[in-house]
């Protein structure tokens, strides 16, 4: 079975301090990809960034960045110089070829809220 | 726009009724996966179609059933709805699997009163 861990359920920082948010996996399979999503107040979930099994390069997309882990199962996001519209929840997702045919879930993270403010 | 359409947006019914969550997926996409996110159970899996054929089931009730039509649009029918039924329904759609990754309409929030 599949299984994600964010043990963190509420962060809260001042605008510009840099945040790190902590995704904890489980999966006996080998080929697998990890995800993380925001989801705003308005609800939709958007998605952040997807990285498969194999590649464990650490990667940047302006303020954010992920650091990938197999040696301890985890994939943590870091904010850098948080902003009051990074206020939101955060999910980290596994997905894995448990399913033949054309199709694997998402399992989530609860999930954790980040409080951005002034 | 994410190109997964869900309708409506949101929806108050009674307890005992029956209602349908629509869910379009992204152009080319096959799989249609279905979500169910409340408070207190966070963002579970329901069920998953690909190309009209169910191909995963989570934890979705015997209340609920769900289809997926021969254009690929997707429905999640909800019967017999309780108070705990009250949550945000996402559906999410994928090319194949998830090694492309899953978009993921801006959902449905279902009321149940």
């Amino acid at each position: 079975a599949q299984k994600v861990t964010q043990a963190q359920t509420e962060i809260s920082v001042v605008e510009k301090e840099d945040v790190t948010l902590d995704c904890v996996y489980e999966t006996r399979d080998t080929t697998y990809y990890l995800f993380w999503y925001k989801q705003p107040p308005s609800g939709e979930l958007v998605f952040l960034i997807r990285r498969n099994s194999f590649d464990e390069q650490n990667e940047i997309s302006g303020r954010y960045s992920w650091n990938f882990q197999k040696s301890t199962s985890s994939f943590n996001f870091t904010i850098t110089a948080s902003q009051v519209v990074d206020s939101a929840v955060y999910f980290c997702a596994l997905s894995t070829t448990t399913f033949t045919g054309g199709g694997n879930k998402l399992t989530f993270g609860t999930g954790t809220q980040l409080k951005v403010e002034l | 726009d994410s190109g997964v359409t869900q309708t409506p947006k949101h929806l108050i019914t009674a307890t005992g009724q029956r209602v349908t969550l629509r869910c379009s997926p992204r152009s080319g996409d096959l799989s249609v996966y279905w979500y169910q996110q409340s408070l207190d159970q966070g963002l579970q899996f329901l069920i998953q179609y690909y190309n009209g054929e169910e191909r995963a089931k989570g934890n979705i009730l015997e209340r609920f059933s769900a289809q997926q039509f021969p254009d690929l649009h997707s429905e999640l029918n909800l019967s017999s709805l309780e108070l705990g039924d009250s949550a945000l329904y996402f559906c999410a759609s994928s090319v194949v699997g998830g090694d492309y990754g899953y978009t993921f309409g801006s959902g449905t929030r279902l009321t149940v009163v």
